[in-house]
């Protein structure tokens, strides 16, 4: 059972270029999560998601930042017209969940975007 | 809404020697804690984690923490630790019912020495 794979694993971007990062979750997990961290500092939630629907996207930039996760395919984060404020490790988390219990999630090795 | 204190951003120790890294937390509402590890270049791992019952929880490769909810705190410790256990280890902190929606620290860098 492969884990989250997240890809591509480095990514360079020209100021203005636009960014898509993919995500597949773990098989059977419904729930996805995008984390963005930047140097030195710790993992900032940035969107929470299910299958076809944005569940929580209280930590996503107002602008520029969209997230989805299709019926079928990976969950794509899309960084538009990109700034060097936008480098850093992006990372994707999925799991299963139960209602009040929670469970695990899976972290996938991140994307490291680099705005030049 | 939660907040996760890592107050330490650096522990130097020496090999085989103990070890505890400080977490506490801010919350109104009932949590779920844990811990990851970050290796270079790495994804995170979940290191353990407390849902409920007995407060001190324990993961395979040594590592404990123990939930103190007076002092809302969740320390890691490991008696003695390897020149392996070199990573970041970040405490986090999710909303009961509130998915895996996890607010971090900002970790702590634990460098092990010979």
């Amino acid at each position: 059972n492969a884990g989250v794979m997240q890809n591509p694993r480095h990514l360079v971007r020209r100021r203005g270029q636009e960014a898509r990062l993919r995500c597949s979750p773990m098989k059977g997990h419904s729930h996805v999560y995008w984390y963005r961290q930047l140097p030195e500092e710790g993992l900032k939630f940035m969107v929470y998601l299910q299958k076809e629907n944005i569940i929580d996207e209280s930590g996503m930039p107002k602008e520029r930042f969209s997230a989805e996760f299709p019926k079928e395919g990976p969950s794509i984060l899309r960084i538009q017209q990109v700034v060097r404020g936008d480098s850093a490790a992006y990372f994707c988390a999925s799991s299963l969940y139960r209602g009040e219990m929670n469970t695990e999630a899976f972290f996938g090795q991140g994307t490291r975007l680099t705005v030049v | 809404a939660q907040s996760v204190t890592q107050l330490d951003s650096q522990v130097p120790v020496f090999e085989e020697a103990p070890v505890e890294l400080r977490c506490n937390y801010s919350s109104s509402v009932s949590v779920y804690l844990f811990w990851y590890v970050q290796y270079p270049n790495q994804g995170l791992q979940l290191l353990l984690k407390y849902l409920s019952g007995s407060t001190l929880v324990k993961s395979i490769n040594g590592f404990e923490a123990e939930f103190n909810k007076s002092q809302t705190s969740f320390h890691l410790r490991k008696p003695s630790v390897h020149i392996s256990d070199t990573a970041e280890y970040f405490c986090a902190v999710s909303e009961r019912g509130g998915g895996n929606k996890l607010t971090f620290g900002t970790g702590t860098q634990l460098k092990v020495e010979l």
